[in-house]
């Protein structure tokens, strides 16, 4: 167990709505990294949050919005959710300051009818 | 585009054998590099990292590194059915706003059969 922890497990929603998807980093970590995975792809980088502030973007449309709180706990946002949007949505918490390794939550199942 | 290559799977190797998963890269600038490994269904479980050209070894796991030729490479000694898996390689791009941003690879399957 990684002490990166995510919620909702799964969540079906349907084309137009939009989704919250939150994440918990581990102790002492001040990074998150979303990241949306398609099925038989590798994880492609959504954005990184570090002390409440973006910390760089991926090729995302602004209809994904994110936020870090705090407590460096974080949220996924996607506006206007279309078909392909269904994937498994996960982030990664780090310490910015002394690594660049990774640690991942057990994601969230979003699928987009 | 940075891009991070891996050979196409799936591999199948007898359980006992060593299996040898690779990884291409496309910019020079990369100074990070990291092997996970996902089972169906779960999320990326890091398994090793090096930064530096050379082995690093764990376990029954080696990291071997060449960055005059772009490459990466896991070994797995002793392969056992429970190492069954995909494996994703990944990419860090360090430096200015890219740090701690990785770029993976579309990941190995790989099956260790009894």
């Amino acid at each position: 167990e990684t002490g990166v922890t995510q919620s909702p497990t799964h969540l079906i929603k349907t084309r137009g709505q939009q989704v919250t998807l939150r994440c918990s980093s581990q102790s002492g970590h001040n990074t998150v990294s979303w990241y949306q995975q398609a099925l038989g792809q590798g994880p492609q980088f959504i954005f990184q949050y570090y002390r409440e502030e973006e910390n760089g973007r991926g090729n995302f449309p602004p209809r994904f919005s994110g936020l870090q709180f705090p407590n460096y706990s974080s949220e996924l946002n996607v506006n206007a959710l279309e078909l392909d949007d269904s994937a498994l949505y996960l982030c990664a918490s780090s310490l910015l300051e002394t690594t660049d390794t990774q640690y991942f939550g057990p994601g969230t199942r979003l699928t987009v009818l | 585009q940075k891009e991070v290559e891996q050979n196409s799977g799936p591999l199948s190797v007898p359980e006992g054998a060593i299996a040898s998963l690779n990884c291409t890269y496309s910019d020079r600038g990369s100074q990070s590099f990291f092997w996970y490994r996902q089972y169906s269904g779960k999320s990326p479980e890091l398994i090793m990292f090096i930064y530096s050209n050379g082995d690093k070894e764990d376990g029954r796991f080696t990291a071997q590194l060449n960055k005059a030729s772009q490459y990466v490479s896991l070994l797995i000694r002793d392969s056992q059915p429970s190492d069954s898996a995909t494996y994703l390689c990944a990419v860090n791009y360090a430096g200015g706003t890219s740090y701690g941003k990785l770029t993976f690879g579309q990941g190995t399957i790989l099956t260790v059969h009894p």
